[in-house]
């Protein structure tokens, strides 16, 4: 079963420092996509970053960036320069191939202290 | 150019009655799923629909019903309400046929059964 594991409830980080989110994740296919969602308290989910499995290359889009590691089944979030808009819930998901449906994790709550 | 909208955003139903809450999607977009978010958890996938038809579903009853209309709208559809049922319910689009596109999600509709 495709499973997707936050282990961290809650991060902590000063504004303008680099944060690192963590997740793993488990899927029996070869052929899938990873992705980090925001939350923010207006509910509204935001895309931040997407990659695809047969991609080597770390996705990165301006301050975020991930670093997969296929092998270890790791796909964790580095947000630099971090600013107080960042505060929020994020989500890493997946999707197989095969599939339409994106399973979640269960979340990490980002704080940014100014 | 309009995201994805929801309606309403708050409700508020009794144990035993049933609801209806409605998507619009992002323009353009052809594919609507729905998600179900308990109160500290990540999303979970209720159903897809593509071309009015029900593409995939995950683990939820047959109390969980919806409908897409020719002009991609869709509505779910929840009867016999149970207190478990409370949570937000989020909408989200797409465009293409397969997996690994962009999930545009709505900002959801707030469900309380007592």
């Amino acid at each position: 079963a495709q499973t997707v594991t936050q282990s961290q409830p809650e991060m902590s980080v000063q504004e303008a420092e680099t944060v690192t989110l963590s997740c793993t994740y488990d899927t029996s296919e070869s052929d899938y996509y990873l992705f980090w969602y925001k939350q923010p308290p207006s509910r509204q989910m935001i895309l931040v970053i997407r990659q695809e499995a047969y991609k080597q290359q770390n996705a990165t889009e301006n301050r975020f960036s991930v670093n997969f590691q296929k092998a270890a089944k790791s796909f964790s979030l580095k947000i630099s320069d971090s600013q107080l808009g960042d505060a929020a819930m994020y989500f890493c998901a997946s999707q197989e191939d095969s599939s339409y449906k994106l399973i979640f994790g269960s979340g990490t709550r980002l704080l940014v202290r100014p | 150019d309009a995201g994805v909208t929801q309606s309403p955003t708050h409700l508020i139903k009794t144990r035993g009655q049933q609801v209806t809450l409605r998507c619009s999607p992002k323009s353009g977009h052809d594919t609507v799923s729905w998600y179900q978010q308990a109160l500290g958890q990540g999303p979970q996938f209720i159903f897809q629909y593509y071309e009015e038809e029900e593409r995939q579903r995950g683990n939820f009853p047959d109390r969980f019903s919806g409908h897409q209309f020719p002009n991609y709208s869709s509505e779910l559809n929840v009867n016999a309400l149970l207190l478990g049922d409370s949570a937000l319910y989020l909408c989200a689009s797409s465009m293409g046929r397969g997996a690994g596109y962009e999930q545009y999600f709505g900002p959801g509709t707030r469900l309380t059964v007592t």
